[in-house]
């Protein structure tokens, strides 16, 4: 199974402040994906990537910026930080075929006060 | 854009009872996954299903892409099954791994 892990579990940021949110894979995979989860929305995809060096804009991308500087690293950065994007955040890594499944990160929690 | 409706919202079982969790999608998806979220957070997948029937352990997916619906199938509950269960369809070429749109989930609890 693949092994994705996230950093920092937990952050608190302040309104306006940089925030870094950082992922890594250790199968190999080419694709990575960044997802927020809040309640009654569901998981929403923020950016993905196809490999290093590519970023692709998800459905919901405002606010957001990311970076694949290798094949297994993945980060999401929020320029400027607001109230609402204190959410659980997901990492994912995946490949494709027939039966391509994606797995998930432990997730990191944000608080933007 | 595209959407996925699971239902039941929630399901309250008896340990040993059988669950059927129903995925809908708005679009034809090239695939469906299954995933586990545990109380607390963390995603496990549990089957990935482009069409027809899969099985592994006490789980049985069933994908018919062309009436745009999916089914899990949990047998025999056990009160370790407790928690939510989220269907994601695929859209995209096959086998890209493309982006996964997400249902808000059935969230199960099994008592004994």
């Amino acid at each position: 199974e693949a092994a994705v892990t996230q950093s920092p579990r937990n952050k608190v940021a302040v309104t306006g402040g940089k925030v870094t949110l950082s992922c890594n894979q250790t199968n190999n995979h080419n694709n990575m994906y960044w997802y927020r989860q809040d309640t009654g929305h569901g998981l929403r995809l923020i950016h993905y990537s196809y490999g290093a060096g590519s970023t692709e804009k998800g459905d919901i991308p405002d606010g957001y910026k990311a970076s694949r500087p290798s094949q297994e690293n993945f980060s999401l950065i929020l320029e400027l930080a607001t109230p609402s994007q204190t959410s659980v955040y997901f990492c994912a890594s995946g490949d494709g075929g027939l039966y391509a499944e994606q797995f998930f990160g432990p997730g990191t929690r944000l608080t933007v006060l | 854009g595209q959407q996925v409706q699971q239902s039941p919202a929630s399901l309250v079982l008896q340990e040993g009872e059988n669950a059927e969790l129903q995925c809908n999608f708005s679009s034809t998806a090239t695939r469906l996954q299954w995933f586990y979220q545990r109380p607390g957070g963390s995603l496990v997948s549990l089957l990935s299903n482009p069409s027809g029937t899969k099985h592994t352990g006490r789980l049985t997916s069933t994908t018919v892409t062309k009436e745009r619906r999916g089914s899990l199938h949990i047998s025999s509950s056990q009160i370790t099954d407790s928690g939510t269960y989220l269907c994601a369809m695929e859209l995209g070429s096959w086998g890209s791994n493309a982006k996964l749109t997400f249902g808000k989930g059935t969230k199960l609890s099994v008592k004994s």
